[in-house]
Parts: structure tokens; C-alpha cells; sequence
């Protein structure tokens, strides 16, 4: 199992430009989150699904969107980047069985900067 | 509404020395308490959780961590720190009701291990 991948790794953009981040699992996990990192301030939650179809806002979703159209994809999109979206997103997946104690699986991150 | 807060954004011990990560966490229902860490340049990854079980929970690589209600606490330990611990560690704590396993992440505490 390749587990959680995230497609790009790092990515230059500017200002007003759009691109889309992938995130596949293949784990058959129902629920997958969206988080950017940034220094000092943890992981923030941005948008998250708890099943094929569904979507829903989380701590910080202003500027982004989302779209889960297939179970083992999760896809991230920005409209219109601006320098404030410059962060490391990461994407996890969890089994949704106990979602109040799954495990969640974490992707390998993608840098993004925004100039 | 909960939230985490980690003390110390850097803490520095030496080879063989005691690891302590502290965590404090505010809940307004029983929590479900999480320690993940990143490894330069990686994704997050579970430690060790805590699902209203056992107080003392046991984790990987040795870690091991005490909730204590009374302290609204649920601090790291390591007996022995070795150089493969040099990482990012996060607290974090389950929102709400759990059933979107929504996380809010604490800020994060940088282990250095000197040799």
C-alpha cells in the first residue's frame, strides 16, 4: 500500500493564479481532511469529507475549495492564490469506523509558495 | 469549546536524558487526546492516543503519556532520548462530539537531541 500521496511536492504560483492539489488514498478510508502548516501555528484544519460526495468547512476555509467525487481522492483547489495561502498542506485519511479515536494517516506535504 | 496549548515551541536535552513534551488541553466533555510527530520533511504520525481507557498510555519508540483530569493535562515522556527522537512533536485533541474526528492541533514543541 502506497498509503496517503499528495501530488504536487512543491509548487511556485502567483499571485491570482490557480492550481489544484491532489491527495489519494488507497487504504478504503471514508473520512480525509485538508490542513496547512505554518510556523508557530500547528496544523489548521481547512475542509474535510466523511464520505465519497460529501464536503464540509473546517477552522480556516476561506479561499479554498474542495471536491471528493471518488472515495480515494481529495482534492484541494485554489481559485485565486494569494501570498497569505504560502504553506506546507497536508492532506490525512482515517477509517471513520470510531471517528472520535481513528487513527488519522498523514500524506507527505506539499509546499506551496505563493509570490 | 477545546483547544490545546503545548509549552515550550523548542525544548533541547541531551542524549540519554529524560524527554518531557508538555501538553495542556481545555475540553467542556470527557477528551480524546492525541500526540502525533513529524519528522523533517514528512507527514505526521501517530504516537499514541488516549480514548478514556487506561491513564497511562503506552506509545511507539517509548514514548509514553499521563492524562490527568484533575491537571487537564497529558504531557510526553521518553525515559532515554535518542537522536533518531530530533523531530516535531504536536498535541492534539478531538472537537466536539468526535463523530467528524475533527483534530485541533496545540502549536507544536521541537525536540532537539544533542549528542
Amino acid at each position: 500500500n502506497a498509503g496517503v500521496t499528495q501530488t504536487p511536492k512543491f509548487r511556485v504560483l502567483k499571485t491570482g493564479q490557480s492550481m489544484t492539489l491532489l491527495c489519494a488514498q488507497d487504504m478504503n478510508h471514508e473520512y480525509m481532511y485538508w490542513y496547512r502548516q505554518d510556523p508557530g501555528m500547528g496544523l489548521r484544519l481547512i475542509h474535510y469529507s466523511v464520505g465519497e460526495g460529501t464536503t464540509a468547512k473546517g477552522e480556516v476555509p476561506d479561499g479554498y475549495n474542495v471536491s471528493r467525487l471518488k472515495k480515494q481522492n481529495f482534492l484541494l483547489g485554489l481559485e485565486s492564490a494569494a501570498p497569505s495561502q504560502t504553506s506546507v498542506y497536508f492532506c490525512a485519511s482515517s477509517y471513520g469506523e470510531r471517528p472520535e479515536s481513528d487513527t488519522q494517516y498523514f500524506g507527505p506535504g506539499t509546499r506551496l509558495t505563493v509570490l | 469549546a477545546q483547544s490545546v496549548t503545548q509549552l515550550g515551541s523548542h525544548v533541547s536535552v541531551s542524549e540519554g536524558a529524560l524527554v518531557l513534551l508538555r501538553c495542556n488541553y481545555s475540553s467542556s466533555v470527557p477528551p480524546y487526546l492525541f500526540w502525533y510527530v513529524q519528522y523533517p520533511n514528512q507527514g505526521l504520525q501517530l504516537l499514541l492516543k488516549y480514548t478514556s481507557a487506561a491513564t497511562l498510555v503506552k506509545g511507539i519508540n517509548g514514548f509514553e503519556a499521563e492524562f490527568k483530569k484533575s491537571e487537564t493535562s497529558f504531557h510526553l515522556t521518553k525515559p532515554s532520548a535518542h537522536m533518531s527522537d530530533a523531530a516535531e512533536y504536536f498535541c492534539a485533541v478531538l472537537e466536539g462530539s468526535g463523530n467528524t474526528g475533527k483534530l485541533i492541533f496545540g502549536q507544536g514543541t521541537t525536540l532537539q537531541v544533542k549528542p
